[in-house]
């Protein structure tokens, strides 16, 4: 079983719209969770950093972890062509080692 | 500031030879991070570092080595390159739990022929 497991998409919706993507996981110890985009051919960039369960909130991105359910989702809101990229879920017991999952692709249509 | 650099950008390498990944950081950051990265798939975690003089093996260390001399580099050693190390490789810099830090450099592509 995969420790991390994430939807590869494509997900394509028009511009403006609600985006939800989420991952899943195994290891009910992981305690840090992040989300990463990551545009074609570029290094991948920390959108939003959540310790424990709970959400977090930074302008257009929400960050949620549910620990009961191991299961943590990324919101994004009034999306624009510009958020089309491909969104990494990556998650850790103590920082150390971090598993990722495969990515979505995410494309926003004008 | 340059954040985390790594050289060099792209590599061709013949089957059994070697080669060093350069990465450098400028932010004083405690944690270092190897990752290999395969087409359509997330990241891999090599070899991580917490400190200078402190390293220890990720998911995937067969075929790979690294030292951390210093607070800045973090280089990974691949010997005896296969096909099977064909992959873009990305080192970042993180200054550990607690903070939202984590930066990553632009990678490095690596083909073994």
């Amino acid at each position: 079983q995969k420790e991390v497991e994430q939807d590869p998409g494509p997900l394509s919706v028009p511009e403006g719209a609600i985006v939800s993507l989420n991952c899943t996981y195994s290891n009910s110890a992981f305690q840090y969770f992040m989300w990463y985009r990551q545009y074609s051919r570029k290094g991948p960039e920390l959108l939003m950093y959540t310790y424990s369960s709970g959400n977090k909130e930074d302008g257009r991105f929400t960050a949620q972890v549910d620990k009961s359910s191991k299961y943590i989702s990324l919101f994004i809101r009034d999306s624009q062509p510009s958020d089309s990229a491909t969104y990494l879920c990556a998650m850790s017991l103590n920082f150390n080692k971090f598993y990722f999952g495969s990515g979505t692709k995410l494309n926003v249509k004008p | 500031n340059a954040g985390v650099t790594q050289t060099p950008k792209f590599r061709i390498l013949k089957i059994g030879q070697s080669m060093t990944l350069q990465c450098t950081q400028d932010m004083n950051h405690n944690y270092m991070y190897w990752y290999r990265q395969d087409p359509g798939m997330g990241l891999k975690l090599i070899y991580y570092s917490v400190g200078a003089g402190i390293t220890d093996k990720g998911e995937v260390p067969n075929g790979y080595n690294v030292s951390r001399s210093t607070t800045e580099d973090f280089p990974l050693r691949l010997e005896l390159a296969a096909p099977s190390q064909t992959s873009v490789y990305f080192c970042a810099a993180s200054g550990g739990p607690g903070t939202d830090t984590q930066y990553f450099g632009p990678g490095t592509r690596l083909t073994v022929l």
